[in-house]
């Protein structure tokens, strides 16, 4: 059974860079047809697609956070990660991260993680 | 960005209804449509992937469908586990994008 597992810190100062590994299970990172994402949620509200990476480590971001999201990929440690940079306030939120199956009659996300929460405060 | 519009926001029901809840995208996304169940404190589980198909376990009292611009999950015979919330998300493109969320409560 994959499971995947987030870690990282609870809690960020303002302007600071948030990071969150996510670390899979039960399966290799390295397969085909097969992207490995991050969604976050705000407390009490819906979801925000963040960044899908393919374990080469090729990645394709939500334009609304482009210009301060990196991703990486540690196949030999079954790892990918996330980094976003210049948090505020409104990067508070959970964040998952989940195996994205990439389908012909489209994308989706079939396996999640617990989720990790995040809050940016001083 | 495409937009989705979830409705009703929220739903009260009783165990053995039949709900309808719709998702309207801001432009056509074919049938590139899912549909996730989030249960408080859980993350999201995926209900049905495009354009129809169930997820393993998913019990066959789920259902969607849709194609263009409109989609409906309807749940039958509703059951206490089938208190959640529910949200769609399009893959026709990126930004993926998920609708704000249908609750539903008894």
């Amino acid at each position: 059974q994959l499971q995947l597992q987030e870690s990282g810190p609870g809690l960020v100062k303002p302007s600071e860079t948030l990071s969150l590994t996510c670390t899979v299970s039960g399966g290799s990172i390295r397969r085909s047809n097969y992207y490995w994402g991050w969604i976050r949620q705000p407390p009490g509200k819906g979801l925000e697609w963040i960044e899908s990476v393919y374990y080469t480590g090729s990645a394709y971001h939500n334009p609304s956070l482009q210009s301060r999201v990196t991703v990486s990929v540690d196949v030999s440690k079954n790892q990918f990660s996330l980094t976003l940079s210049s948090v505020t306030a409104a990067d508070t939120a959970m964040y998952y991260c989940a195996r994205q199956v990439a389908a012909a009659k489209g994308d989706y996300f079939d396996y999640w993680g617990q989720g990790t929460l995040v809050t940016v405060s001083s | 960005d495409i937009q989705l519009t979830q409705s009703p926001s929220s739903l009260s029901a009783s165990v053995g209804d039949r709900v309808t809840i719709t998702c309207r995208a801001s432009q056509g996304i074919s049938t590139y449509l899912n549909w996730y169940q989030q249960k408080p404190g859980e993350a999201p589980k995926l209900l049905i992937s495009a354009p129809s198909s169930f997820q393993s376990g998913v019990p066959s009292r789920f259902s969607g469908s849709g194609s263009g611009t409109d989609f409906t999950l309807t749940i039958n015979n509703l059951q206490p586990e089938d208190f959640a919330t529910y949200y769609c998300q399009q893959c026709y493109t990126t930004p993926y994008t998920f609708g704000q969320g249908t609750k539903l409560d008894i």
